[in-house]
Formats: C-alpha cells, sequence, structure tokens
C-alpha cells in the first residue's frame, strides 16, 4: 500500500480564500483522523471519522473549518474563509480499528498551509 | 484540564549513550500509551505501545515504562546512533475511542 496520501503538499494562500486539504487513508483502514501542528500548540486532533461518520469533532477551533469523508477512501478538510492563524501543518491519519483500542495511527506526509 | 507534558528542551546526547525521554500527564486515565518518532517535514511514525498494565515494553534498542500511579513514561534509546536525531511524541489513549492525545515532542540530537 502506499501509505497515507494527502495533496496538495504545499499551500499559499491569501486571507480570506476557501483552501481545501485533501486525504485518501490506507484501504481498509475504519479511522481517519485530521489534525493541525503547530510549534506552540503542538499536534492537535480536528477531528475523525469512523466508517466515513464523524464521531467527535470538538477539536475543529470554529466554523470556518468543515470535515467531509463521502466515501471510504476520500476525505477533505476545508477551511472558509481562510486567516493568518490558520497557518500551520495539516496531518492526516487512518488506524484499522481493531474494536479493542490501541491502534496504531498510519500519518501522511502533511500540508504545509501559509496564509498571508 | 487534561496536561501531556514533555521536555521542551532538545536533548542532546554523545553517540552510543543512553537517551531518556519522559512524558508526564495529569488529569487523565489512558488505557494505552503510544511513543512516535517525527522528522522535520514528515509525519509522526509509530514506535512502541505500552497498556495500562504494563510496565515495562522493549522493541531493539527501545524501551518504554509505564508508571500510572506517578503519571508518567519514560523512552529509552541504548546504544544511541545519529540516526536516532528526531522529535519523539507520546501519545495518550483513553478506554474504546480510539482517539489519540499527544505531547508536544521532545527533541534528540545525537552528537557523533
Amino acid at each position: 500500500d502506499a501509505g497515507v496520501i494527502q495533496s496538495p503538499r504545499h499551500e499559499v494562500t491569501e486571507m480570506g480564500q476557501e483552501v481545501t486539504l485533501r486525504c485518501k487513508p490506507i484501504s481498509g483502514h475504519d479511522y481517519l483522523f485530521w489534525y493541525r501542528q503547530t510549534m506552540m500548540r503542538g499536534l492537535e486532533l480536528l477531528i475523525y471519522f469512523n466508517n466515513n461518520v464523524p464521531i467527535d469533532d470538538s477539536g475543529m477551533p470554529e466554523d470556518r473549518f468543515s470535515a467531509k469523508m463521502p466515501n471510504a477512501s476520500f476525505s477533505t478538510l476545508k477551511i472558509q474563509p481562510s486567516e493568518p492563524r490558520d497557518s500551520a501543518v495539516y496531518f492526516c491519519a487512518s488506524s484499522l480499528g481493531s474494536g479493542g483500542g490501541g491502534d496504531t495511527q498510519y500519518f501522511g506526509p502533511g500540508t504545509r498551509l501559509t496564509v498571508l | 484540564s487534561q496536561k501531556i507534558e514533555q521536555n521542551s528542551e532538545a536533548l542532546n546526547i554523545q553517540e552510543g549513550k543512553t537517551a531518556t525521554l519522559t512524558c508526564n500527564y495529569t488529569n487523565y486515565s489512558p488505557a494505552y500509551l503510544q511513543w512516535y518518532r517525527q522528522d522535520p517535514g514528515r509525519g509522526p511514525v509509530f514506535l512502541l505501545l505500552i497498556r495500562e498494565n504494563e510496565k515495562e515494553k522493549r522493541k531493539e534498542r527501545l524501551k518504554v515504562t509505564f508508571d500510572t500511579t506517578l503519571k508518567q513514561s519514560l523512552f529509552h534509546i541504548t546504544a544511541s546512533q545519529p540516526a536516532d536525531s528526531a522529535t519523539y511524541l507520546c501519545a495518550l489513549e483513553g478506554y474504546g475511542n480510539n482517539r489519540l492525545a499527544f505531547g508536544k515532542g521532545n527533541q534528540v540530537v545525537v552528537i557523533p
């Protein structure tokens, strides 16, 4: 398997623009996670899905952020409108979901977002 | 509030020595604790998992201990090598929710 795939790898945009980040999880994985990483706050969980259904979005900073998972092989994280403070590295991760917990999460390479 | 604390200062260590990192947590009762490695410009990579009822886990040159009384995990890299230079993150998982809460990570620099 190719691992978790994210696109784009880098995104530079201007304040107020819409940004869409994309993720393809590992085939057969039931869980998909979106994280944001900054120096100040570290790696923060934004939202996660189980079998395409959002389970917990309490980490989504505000209504400007939204995430979807229309099928088992694709998810998007959208920021509209974007602001400079959204600049960060956004990671997608997936896990098998064995049911007993303790699953390894496999991370994508991340999308480095810069909002000017 | 829940906190996961790792040393923010980089650990500089001579090649061949043992590197020891600490992960402390408060207001948390994890069922599992995991350690990940992150290299610059890359996503974290899983290293080891330890369960709440386990005291110690080993994998090659890596050793993790877990003390639920002290609310602390120690991560050891024995016979460190320059290739071990990276940032190491601890992550806690509660019961039945499959979500991880990460510490900010601790950088290790192994000096040849």
